[in-house]
């Protein structure tokens, strides 16, 4: 079965400063990679995703992850973060032949200090 | 575009109660699931279903029950509620067997259990 870890519950930042949510993944097959976002309040919403291919993929927000097989990871980073950014931060993976389940990790929360 | 909506958004019950958390898509997806969020926990599922009269235990099945009757509709029942099982509940849907594509989420239901 799939399972997620994410290494860090909180990461202090200040603005405009660059920032890296570590993930780490386990799955006995290949897997689907997401990243999701939690802003306070609010439900999850998609920041980016892995499927196949180039292993650097873009998301919403200036936000990019990198998927290393070698490592099971799938870490997140943006160079400059915003106040706005300021969010709990979930990995999430899932299998792409008859896994249905989505397995999210433990979160982690970014603060953004001014 | 209502997408996933969860009823109600706010609960208060005494151990031993029973109540139904209802959720309904309105995007014809056939996967839907419900997650629990605690605090350092993460998302963890419940109960997912891929189909109309296909159900299926998740991470966290204990103590939950769920049905699905239609396509639109994914309730979660607590037969005899317990303190542990205060948290907050989503639910979640997306299109069947792309475990790719990103999943939709309700507005979330807080539950307190006495």
């Amino acid at each position: 079965a799939q399972s997620v870890t994410q290494l860090d519950s909180q990461v202090p930042v200040f603005e405009e400063a660059p920032v890296e949510l570590r993930c780490n993944y386990s799955s006995s097959v290949s897997v689907y990679l997401f990243w999701y976002v939690q802003y306070p309040n609010q439900g999850l919403q998609l920041l980016l995703k892995y499927l196949s291919g180039s292993t650097l993929v873009k998301g919403i927000n200036g936000f990019e992850a990198e998927f290393n097989k070698s490592q099971t990871s799938f870490h997140l980073r943006k160079p400059s973060v915003h106040i706005s950014d300021t969010a709990e931060y979930f990995c999430a993976v899932s299998e792409p032949t008859g896994g249905f389940k989505t397995i999210f990790g433990a979160g982690t929360r970014l603060f953004v200090k001014a | 575009n209502a997408g996933v909506t969860q009823t109600p958004k706010f609960q208060v019950l005494k151990t031993g109660q029973s109540m139904t958390l209802q959720c309904a898509q309105d995007m014809n997806h056939e996967y839907m699931s419900w997650y629990r969020q605690d605090p350092g926990m993460g998302l963890r599922l419940i109960h997912y279903s891929v189909g109309a009269g296909i159900t299926d235990q998740g991470e966290v099945p204990n103590g939950y029950n769920v049905s699905r009757s239609t396509t639109e509709d994914f309730p979660l029942r607590l037969l005899s509620a317990a303190p542990s099982q205060t948290s907050v509940y989503f639910c979640a849907s997306r299109a069947q067997g792309a475990s790719g594509e990103k999943l939709f989420f309700g507005s979330g239901t807080q539950l307190s259990v006495l």
